[in-house]
């Protein structure tokens, strides 16, 4: 069974910071692994996905997120955060010859300091 | 761009009260599926369609919730009898019908039971 582990319900940052949103996966078979983000009363919005492609990925608004099987993570980062960032960040993981059932994470809630 | 629509955006109920709700899914997929998100939770699947079949309802509490897609387009999700633990954010996506396939969201239904 896949399951996803966000460590961190609330990430504070200054504006201009560096944001890491941690997410660790564990799966049985190589996953297929998203980040969405959502903004209040809103629904969730692809931020990126790895599809076993490259390791390192690239996604909207300057984010981008790296695959290491090692680790069994797929962190989030953005070199410098902007107060239009705040929002709840979901880390998402579909096992690749199952369905298309994503599994989320519990979601960190990301606030920007100006 | 094409987007998921559900409706109505907010609902307020007394326990004991039929719901439902109401997604139409990007013109073209084939795959809908319905979450439930409790606040401060990721969102949970509670079933997903394939065409006009349900895929997986393994989470779908059957004797209250019941779902429909009967032409494989829009798709309607019914509680009978509301619940207070039925409060939450009920989620439709699709994607188009592989297991690669991105699963995009709709912007959601408050629900709140009283």
């Amino acid at each position: 069974a896949q399951s996803v582990t966000q460590l961190g319900s609330h990430v504070s940052v200054s504006e201009g910071a560096l944001v890491l949103l941690r997410c660790n996966y564990s799966s049985s078979v190589p996953p297929y692994l998203f980040w969405y983000v959502q903004y209040p009363n809103q629904g969730l919005q692809l931020l990126l996905k790895y599809t076993s492609a490259a390791t390192l990925v690239k996604g909207i608004n300057g984010f981008e997120a790296e695959f290491k099987k090692s680790e069994t993570s797929f962190h989030l980062t953005k070199p410098s955060a902007h107060m239009s960032d705040a929002a709840e960040y979901f880390c998402a993981v579909k096992e690749g010859n199952a369905g298309n059932m994503l599994t989320f994470g519990g979601g960190t809630r990301l606030m920007v300091k100006p | 761009e094409a987007e998921v629509a559900q409706s109505p955006r907010y609902k307020i109920t007394e326990k004991s009260q039929a719901v439902a709700f109401w997604c139409d899914p990007i013109s073209g997929h084939a795959t809908l599926y319905w979450y439930r998100q409790i606040l401060g939770q990721g969102p949970e699947l509670l079933v997903q369609f394939q065409d006009e079949s349900v895929v997986d309802d393994s989470q779908l509490p059957k004797d209250r919730f019941s779902a429909e897609r009967l032409k494989g387009v829009d798709s309607t999700l019914k509680i009978q009898p509301a619940e207070l633990g039925d409060s939450a954010m009920y989620l439709c996506a699709s994607s188009l019908r592989t297991s690669t396939d991105t699963q995009y969201f709709g912007p959601g239904t408050r629900l709140t039971v009283l």
